[in-house]
């Protein structure tokens, strides 16, 4: 069966480290995957997209990795700060379907 | 810029009543969708809509039904609610169904009683 998995809930981290949130799926053959970040009461906002025939993605702190052998993606925050804490989700498509999403991952950056 | 308005954005509903979630965008996007998210099931795919006057079944489509006469508004309704379809229900749209990021609202809180 197809399945896309983040396979922590929960992370728990120190201000200043690297954060580092895995996606992997099954029996997908995404063209892209996406992450996205949750605020409690809010909508998801888009973060980042990477192709599959792109390795790496970077958007100023944030750092995406595309493994499309592993079948997995890495999502990582460099130097983390208390605002970063919410919850990610990463969400991949095959053609000509709409965005699958994992459960998410809910990040806790302490000071 | 507006982006993705939802309406009611919480609502407490008996049993066996119909109700309907608005979703409106302002970005003239062709594709839109409905998720809804619950603890531990993360965000569904109920039904999407590649462009106005189409629309599709995602993971979770029972008990539920959409429109989709103009590229604006899309909205969601459930013909005679139940409680197991207590939950936040997320609209969302893209301007390409096989490309780009997705656009979401603030999202409806139905409880049904």
């Amino acid at each position: 069966s197809q399945k896309i998995e983040q396979n922590s809930e929960a992370l728990n981290i120190q201000e200043g480290k690297t954060a580092t949130l895995t996606c992997n799926y099954t029996n997908y053959s995404p063209a892209y995957l996406q992450w996205y970040r949750q605020d409690p009461g809010r909508g998801p906002v888009f973060l980042l997209l990477i192709r599959e025939n792109e390795k790496e993605k970077r958007k100023e702190r944030l750092k995406v990795t595309f493994d499309t052998t592993l079948k997995q993606s890495l999502f990582h925050i460099t130097a983390s700060q208390p605002a970063d804490s919410a919850t990610y989700l990463c969400a991949l498509n095959q053609a000509g379907t709409a965005l699958i999403f994992g459960k998410g991952t809910t990040l806790s950056v302490s000071s | 810029i507006a982006g993705i308005t939802q309406a009611p954005t919480s609502q407490i509903l008996a049993a066996g009543r119909r109700m309907t979630l608005r979703c409106t965008q302002d970005m003239r996007h062709n594709a839109m969708y409905w998720y809804r998210q619950d603890l531990g099931l993360g965000l569904r795919l109920i039904h999407y809509s590649n462009t106005a006057g189409t629309t599709g079944k995602g993971e979770v489509p029972d008990g539920y039904s959409v429109s989709r006469a103009n590229t604006d508004d899309f909205p969601l309704t459930l013909a005679s609610a139940v409680p197991s379809q207590t939950s936040v229900y997320f609209c969302a749209s893209s301007g390409d169904l096989n490309t780009g990021e997705l656009f979401f609202g603030e999202g409806s809180r139905l409880t049904v009683l």
